[in-house]
């Protein structure tokens, strides 16, 4: 089975700090993506990924980066942590271009306060 | 119009019903569509492609009309564990765009 794995499930972090979000995938897939979802407001692209050493901005890049040094792994940061992405996150992988079964981690659930 | 679109709910629905949830999406470029099940504070997973000549996966059941583009989901004989948000996915054919409906809440009543 496809194994997507965020490795931090619940974070309570302070305004301003720095925090990284961690993305595993042990299919070999191109594609990684991550998403916030926020009740009413559904599934939000924040980033994406189709190679190593590549990222593409998504709809709600604003207050985020991203890091791809190797392919089974996709890393979110916000550099310095408002309150306003409080969320939760989610981590997704598919195998290329055209796979068209999108895999998710388990999600993150980050509060800032 | 917003590029998927689907009808929030929630649905309440006696236990052993039929409903249905459509999904209408405004690229007429469009090339796959999914259905994804969400349960609550869990990841979405998928249920089932969506096939033009449409498709079923025993009490679920599938469709598109390319041409009013919409896509459909029937569930017969709804049970308990039916409850759940469900997602409609649909990937765009000239980007690759892999967009989310904000999907539909189904609440099976016992």
């Amino acid at each position: 089975d496809v194994k997507v794995t965020q490795s931090s499930r619940y974070l309570v972090k302070r305004t301003g700090e720095k925090v990284f979000l961690e993305c595993v995938q042990d299919m070999d897939h191109e594609n990684m993506f991550w998403y916030r979802q926020d009740p009413g407001l559904g599934l939000r692209l924040i980033y994406f990924s189709y190679d190593v050493k590549m990222k593409e901005k998504g709809d709600i890049p604003e207050g985020y980066s991203v890091s791809r040094e190797k392919k089974e792994r996709f890393s979110l940061i916000l550099e310095s942590a408002s309150t306003n992405q409080t969320s939760m996150y989610l981590c997704a992988s598919t195998l290329d271009r055209s796979g068209n079964t999108i895999y998710f981690g388990e999600g993150s659930w980050l509060t800032v306060v | 119009r917003k590029e998927v679109e689907q009808d929030p709910g929630p649905f309440n629905v006696p236990e052993g019903a039929t409903v249905a949830f459509n999904c209408t999406y405004s690229n007429s470029a469009s090339q796959s569509f999914f259905w994804y099940r969400q349960d609550c504070r869990k990841e979405p997973k998928l249920l089932m492609s969506v096939y033009s000549s449409g498709n079923e996966d025993g009490r679920f059941t599938a469709q598109l009309n390319r041409a009013s583009q919409y896509i459909s989901l029937l569930i017969r004989d709804s049970k308990l564990s039916d409850s759940a948000t469900y997602l409609c996915v649909v990937r765009q054919n000239r980007d690759d765009k892999i967009i989310f409906g904000k999907g539909t809440r189904l609440h099976i009543l016992p």
